[in-house]
């Protein structure tokens, strides 16, 4: 099945700094994947995703990328304010049944 | 208004006992989802069901029983509670034909002691 791993599981900026998170999958059949934060107490939001068939995706300070070759995605926040900080989640899944595989997610803490 | 909605929010009970946690969604998807996430936050998928029938069970102790009245309840009944069932449980949505995004609820923290 499919396995998704997901670095760093901690991540410091300093406000206004970017922050990168990347995500590696193992089957290369997932075409769908999402980004989730998840606050303290929270359920997990999305924040973004990417379909197989598009390389990057931009929204606001926010973006994610994809090498469907390499089989590994990134979530690249810029700007980074402190209502940024949470744990980030990806996720990785096939067309059929929706079932999303997590990574084991990271806490980003931007410092102001 | 709240688009996944949960309840309780926070369950405590015993273990040996049998409880229920409801789900309803507002945004008029056709799937909905239960998820489990550890203490260590790892979030796992448990079951999902399509209009009302199921299309994911992973491997989950059949103590778990997933019930959906109809496409906007999907309610998590599990019986002879164990200590290693204390976890958040999330429940989501998706409406397949939107593409693939799930949209998650509050969560309810269950605790078994």
């Amino acid at each position: 099945g499919e396995n998704v791993e997901q670095h760093p599981s901690t991540l410091s900026v300093q406000e206004g700094d970017s922050a990168v998170i990347k995500c590696t999958y193992s089957d290369s059949a997932s075409n769908y994947f999402p980004w989730y934060k998840q606050e303290l107490g929270k359920g997990p939001q999305l924040i973004i995703d990417i379909r197989s068939n598009v390389g990057e995706k931009k929204d606001q300070r926010i973006a994610v990328t994809l090498n469907k070759t390499a089989k590994h995605f990134s979530l690249h926040i810029t700007e980074t304010q402190p209502e940024d900080s949470a744990v980030y989640f990806c996720a990785a899944s096939l067309t059929y049944g929706n079932k999303l595989v997590f990574g084991a997610g990271t806490i980003l803490r931007v410092k102001s | 208004d709240t688009a996944v909605s949960q309840t309780p929010k926070y369950l405590v009970t015993q273990m040996g006992n049998d409880k229920s946690i409801k789900c309803e969604q507002n945004l008029g998807h056709d799937t909905m989802y239960w998820y489990k996430q550890d203490s260590k936050k790892f979030l796992k998928i448990m079951f999902s069901y399509n209009n009302k029938e199921l299309i994911i069970n992973e491997t989950v102790p059949n103590r778990f029983s997933p019930k959906s009245p109809d496409k906007a309840h999907l309610n998590l009944h599990i019986n002879s509670l164990e200590l290693g069932d204390s976890a958040v449980y999330f429940c989501a949505s998706s409406q397949e034909v939107q593409g693939y995004e799930q949209y998650f609820g509050p969560g309810t923290r269950l605790t078994v002691t």
